[in-house]
């Protein structure tokens, strides 16, 4: 079966930092580019990172650019977020997706809450 | 201004039509975008529906009914979903997306009624 699976996820106070990891199986990782989102509670989507399949190219939302790091292993089969300097209004559902020409595949979430 | 925009909300009766718009900020041309859209049901994940660039190059996503189609209308610089045969199952919060400037943006969502 072709699924993404988050983890991670967790609570975490404003300033400190997680590392979330999307584990990949019933496909070739590493033939696809991948992406992250998130979803605060009740909002819509907004997009985060983007990385090649390569892992060469990587893009970053604004809101995040400098606290949050995309990568991948792809001999693991795996995709990762680094995230610092974590925020409240970083509180919020985190989803891997696959970019097969639209996002066919998604994780089912990892929810990271900001809070002191 | 955003670069997508969606009303908030659409209502339509069972067996109507929907048509979903997402129009482009201005200077930024439709013609030029591949719009994707994406559906989601309260409690569940997004799914991918189609893509659609032009009449001749666009993408159903796997297992998506036919009655779900692209568009774009270019007089008002707004790509389009368009679901014909509504049903009640089809209430959903529906999302636009494209790939701007090394980014990717989606639209705000337009939460579907039917009614």
């Amino acid at each position: 079966e072709v699924q993404l699976v988050e983890s991670g996820g967790g609570s975490v106070q404003p300033g400190g930092s997680l590392r979330l990891s999307c584990a990949a199986s019933g496909f070739t990782l590493s033939s696809y580019e991948m992406i992250w989102v998130r979803q605060a509670p009740g909002k819509g989507l907004e997009w985060l990172s983007y990385i090649s399949s390569s892992g060469s190219g990587k893009y970053y939302a604004d809101s995040v650019k400098g606290r949050f790091t995309i990568s991948r292993d792809n001999a693991k089969n795996s995709l990762y977020l680094q995230m610092n300097s974590l925020r409240a209004e970083d509180t919020a559902f985190y989803y891997c997706a696959r970019d097969n020409l639209g996002f066919d595949i998604w994780g089912q979430g990892t929810m990271v809450t900001v809070s002191s | 201004q955003p670069v997508l925009t969606q009303p908030t909300s659409l209502s339509a009766s069972p067996g109507a039509s929907a048509r979903f718009t997402c129009t482009l900020r201005s200077g930024i041309n439709v013609g030029t975008y591949r719009i994707y859209w994406y559906q989601q049901k309260p409690g569940s994940l997004p799914r991918y529906l189609l893509n659609y660039k032009s009449d001749s190059d666009n993408q159903q996503g796997s297992g998506v009914p036919s009655r779900f189609s692209g568009s774009k209308d270019a007089s008002t610089n707004a790509g389009l979903l368009l679901i014909s045969g509504l049903q009640s199952e089809d209430e959903a919060d529906y999302y636009c997306a494209i790939w701007f400037s090394t980014t990717w943006v989606f639209g705000g969502g337009t939460r579907l009624t039917v009614l």
